[in-house]
């Protein structure tokens, strides 16, 4: 089945930093999500991007399906951006079932 | 963007005992809820597939007779954990999409669920 690999593990920035997170797929997708889990636990929904880019303030992502990766930029981090970051990924024929990467945990000091 | 309500957030369960978690659409129709689960400091685990109308599917490895699955309408998925035992204890989310678009899943906020 489906691969996805997300890197770094762990970033460790100071407020006002820019960091870049990767997601890596094995094979052809259907839709790609990215996610921002709270310390309470919840999922927030950042971007649904199958491909192409899209920016929400300072968050944006860029998707290259045909070279099987995605990339969420965030600028000038907040404190608050600090959780776990997920990108999930589908295939139609799947019932779109997501496949989940391990995550990348940002932690923002002030 | 679209909402799934998920109730209750946190729950305390004496062992023996069931605990239903409820998850609801409230904004689309959902034919497919999806629920999960999430051990500390790791990634989402899919526990099963809920289809409004029809059995559950549930993964490899899940005890159907112990997490009982309802997708009774378009909006309500329920999960019951059945005779809960402290390794039961853990986060569970569900999911959804709305099934016109055939998009991207939304999520619950979640039920920590604690047995004792």
């Amino acid at each position: 089945g489906i691969q996805v690999e997300q890197s770094p593990p762990d970033l460790i920035l100071q407020e006002g930093a820019n960091s870049t997170l990767r997601c890596n797929f094995s094979d052809s997708v259907n839709n790609l999500q990215w996610f921002h889990q709270n310390p309470w636990g919840q999922l927030i929904n950042l971007f649904y991007i199958p491909s192409g880019t899209k920016q929400n303030g300072r968050l944006s992502a860029t998707t290259v399906a045909t070279e099987r990766y995605s990339l969420l930029y965030i600028s000038s981090s907040q404190t608050t951006d600090s959780g776990v970051y997920f990108c999930a990924v589908a295939l139609m024929d799947s019932n779109y079932q997501l496949i989940w990467g391990a995550g990348t945990k940002l932690i923002i000091k002030p | 963007g679209a909402v799934v309500s998920q109730h209750p957030s946190r729950v305390i369960c004496k062992s023996g005992t069931s605990v239903k978690i409820e998850c609801r659409s409230l904004d689309f129709q959902a034919t497919t809820m999806f629920w999960y689960r999430q051990f500390p400091k790791q990634s989402l685990m899919l526990m099963a597939t809920s289809n409004e109308g029809s059995k559950a599917t549930y993964e490899q490895g899940v005890e159907k007779d112990k997490f009982l699955i309802n997708h009774a309408s378009l909006t309500l998925s329920t999960l019951t954990v059945t005779s809960a035992h402290p390794e039961d204890s853990s986060f569970y989310i569900c999911s959804a999409r709305d099934s016109t678009l055939n998009t991207e899943a939304f999520f619950g906020q979640g039920t920590r669920l604690t047995v004792v």
